[in-house]
């Protein structure tokens, strides 16, 4: 099993430029999650979804958009990018035997917006 | 707006020694506590969550909980340099299945 994976690893953007970063998970989890690391400012939830069809804000979500397109795979898109979106951003899922009780983190793709 | 605070440090230790580290957090309807551990340029990856007050071993690893003083706490004992990492806290309501993430704690163990 890969676990969480995520495209592209690496991606440096003009201002302005759109994108759309790819998470996919094979353990059959119910929940999906996008956050972003700063530093200095730890690990913060942009959006997740809870079930297949399913999407809810997290704690900055602003400037971002996401699509759970099916069970396995839950996509961030940046409409326009700007210079704060320079961050490292992970994808998690929970939801297997042990519940919500753990999350599991993709590698992450590290996003650079000149 | 649910706070977790943690203290950035880096936290020396010899190796050997026990590492503390400790983790604050301001929702009191709060339930269940994690510890995750992340390496340089890695993912996060879990160590291990408490819900009841007292203390929850594993292996190396103890986690603390005291609800009424509203902080959690881990303890590595024998502490290895493979254990220099960022520890973060996160802490999960009874309202949303979302996690909540402290800043971390940067643990050095010097050999």
């Amino acid at each position: 099993n890969a676990g969480v994976t995520q495209t592209p690893k690496f991606q440096v953007l003009k201002t302005g430029q759109s994108m759309t970063l790819q998470c996919a998970q094979d353990m059959n989890h119910n929940s999906m999650y996008w956050y972003r690391q700063d530093p200095g400012m730890g690990l913060r939830l942009i959006y997740y979804s809870a079930s297949e069809g399913t999407t809810d804000k997290g704690e900055v979500p602003n400037g971002y958009n996401v699509s759970r397109l099916n069970k396995r795979e839950f996509s961030l898109r940046l409409e326009s990018a700007a210079p704060s979106q320079t961050s490292v951003y992970f994808c998690a899922s929970s939801g297997g035997l042990a519940g919500d009780n753990e999350q599991f983190f993709g590698p992450g793709t590290r996003l650079t917006v000149l | 707006q649910k706070e977790v605070e943690q203290n950035s440090g880096p936290l020396s230790v010899p190796e050997g020694a026990i590492a503390s580290l400790n983790c604050t957090y301001s929702d009191r309807g709060s339930q269940s506590f994690f510890w995750y551990r992340q390496y340089s340029g890695k993912s996060p990856e879990l160590i291990m969550f408490i819900y009841s007050n007292g203390d929850k071993e594993d292996g190396r690893f103890t986690a603390q909980l005291n609800k009424a003083s509203q902080y959690v706490s881990l303890l590595i004992r024998d502490s290895q340099p493979s254990d220099s990492a960022t520890y973060l806290c996160a802490v999960k309501g009874p309202r949303y299945s979302t996690l909540t993430f402290g800043k971390g704690t940067m643990l050095l163990v010097s050999p």
